[in-house]
């Protein structure tokens, strides 16, 4: 079993709507990073949510950290193509060995 | 700054044969952990080294290990290769480490085929 489950899987789009993926685990987590990764590269960090409830953003990215420290989400507004990519979520918990990565979302934004 | 460098880029080996994987991080990050990257089970985190010491391991079989050099480079060996083992296999680099949140900047992989 995943310890961080992340929907959806696949997510395939046009230019301009909105998505949101989440990252869902039955742990608390000190702290949730999201990465992105395009094709050929290694993931690139996006955010780092540390406290429950907090709300970050990156210009159309909109992140936040469950009150609770268990799930997290991605929001995208007015999805480019730019966007599409692998999204990752990463955990690192108060014992060392639950430090993960979610399966992933793969997203395409279609033009 | 230079960013994380991995070679090789592609490796083609057959079933039984060993292969080494090498991982250069950034200048001054002195933790540097592996992943194994596949379709179906994603990113597999293999283990870290910081300060040229194993902090932690993941659930794999002793055919997979590693080693840090002192000048933080590090390397990755997997012996009795599997068809199983065919993965992208990703290094990440950090200046403290996994358990201070620090971001890990990774590599471009090297993609591994056992046939």
């Amino acid at each position: 079993t995943q310890l961080l489950e992340q929907s959806p899987q696949f997510l395939s789009i046009q230019e301009g709507e909105n998505l949101t993926v989440y990252c869902n685990s039955s742990s608390v987590f000190s702290s949730l990073q999201w990465y992105r990764q395009e094709p050929g590269e290694g993931p690139v960090l996006l955010v780092t949510v540390v406290t429950g409830g907090e709300v970050k953003k990156l210009k159309r990215l909109t992140f936040q950290f469950g009150d609770a420290r268990k799930d997290s989400s991605l929001h995208i507004t007015a999805a480019q193509p730019g966007d599409t990519g692998l999204y990752l979520c990463y955990a690192g918990g108060t014992s060392y060995g639950k430090l993960t990565f979610g399966q992933g979302t793969i997203l395409t934004v279609h033009p | 700054k230079a960013g994380v460098t991995q070679t090789p880029r592609y490796l083609i080996k057959t079933r039984g044969q060993q292969v080494t994987l090498s991982c250069s991080p950034i200048s001054g990050h002195r933790s540097v952990s592996w992943y194994q990257q596949t379709p179906g089970q994603g990113l597999q985190f293999l283990f870290e080294y910081f300060s040229e010491t194993q902090r932690n391991k993941g659930n794999f079989p002793g055919r997979f290990s590693g080693r840090q050099f002192s000048n933080s480079r590090s390397e990755m060996n997997v012996s009795t290769l599997e068809l199983g083992d065919s993965a992208l296999y990703l290094c990440a680099s950090s200046r403290e480490g996994l358990q201070s949140r620090d971001e890990q900047f990774f590599g471009p992989g090297t993609r591994l085929t056992v046939l």
